[in-house]
């Protein structure tokens, strides 16, 4: 069963538009961390953001800011004015069983100039 | 400081061959996991550790074994190789699941059986 859902495949944009990559996860637990990873061409793992789910309060970083929402399962990731270079591959890893990250299929995004 | 470093980086298995995937970090982190991504998908653990001496299955284990000797290392054992084994293998490690970054991944290793 799949247990963290990145609805969308490949999201397609252009330069200085705004992406937003979805994840709902299920869990059970009521304490635990969510990530986003970013894979670019090159294929290693780049840590983005970390997120515990005892604080609601959604934050920015840079270009990077996320919702998360406990009551629906949900832990969205936006960025803004993309630029080529943001032209990767988007997982999202929440820590739902245990102590281990379960990563979801990953958003394909592309960024033309 | 080295991180987690994985060998090798590229692997050809004939089918029926073994080979071992060694992963070793420097950052006397105590968990430490396998996990593959084949093409256009996402990671899927193999086996994870706790712990020297102690191991535990992953999503997808079958055709694979672990061992954890020491705190440094974390081999991955292939036997029998099998076309549906060619991927790509990260190691990672965490100190904790509450770290700043979660994981510390390795830079993968791409494994084709054919």
């Amino acid at each position: 069963a799949q247990k963290v859902t990145q609805a969308q495949t490949e999201i397609s944009v252009v330069e200085k538009e705004d992406v937003t990559l979805d994840c709902v996860y299920e869990t059970r637990d009521t304490t635990y961390y969510l990530f986003w990873y970013k894979q670019p061409p090159s294929g290693e793992l780049v840590f983005l953001i970390r997120r515990n789910s005892f604080d609601e309060q959604n934050e920015i970083s840079g270009r990077y800011s996320w919702n998360f929402q406990k009551s629906t399962s949900s832990f969205n990731f936006t960025i803004t004015a993309s630029q080529v270079v943001d032209s990767a591959v988007y997982f999202c890893a929440p820590q739902i069983e245990g102590n281990k990250l379960t990563f979801g299929g990953g958003t394909r995004v592309l960024v033309k100039p | 400081n080295a991180g987690v470093t994985q060998t090798p980086k590229f692997r050809i298995l004939k089918i029926g061959q073994s080979m071992t995937l060694q992963c070793t970090q420097d950052m006397n982190h105590n968990y430490m996991y396998w996990y593959r991504q084949d093409p256009g998908m996402g990671l899927k653990l193999i086996y994870y550790s706790v712990g020297a001496g102690i191991t535990d299955k992953g999503e997808v284990p079958n055709g694979y074994n672990v061992s954890r000797s020491t705190t440094e290392d974390f081999p991955l054992r292939l036997e029998l190789a099998a076309p549906s084994q060619t991927s790509v293998y990260f190691c990672a490690s965490s100190y904790s699941i509450s770290a700043n970054y979660g994981y510390t991944f390795g830079s993968g290793t791409r494994l084709t059986v054919v």
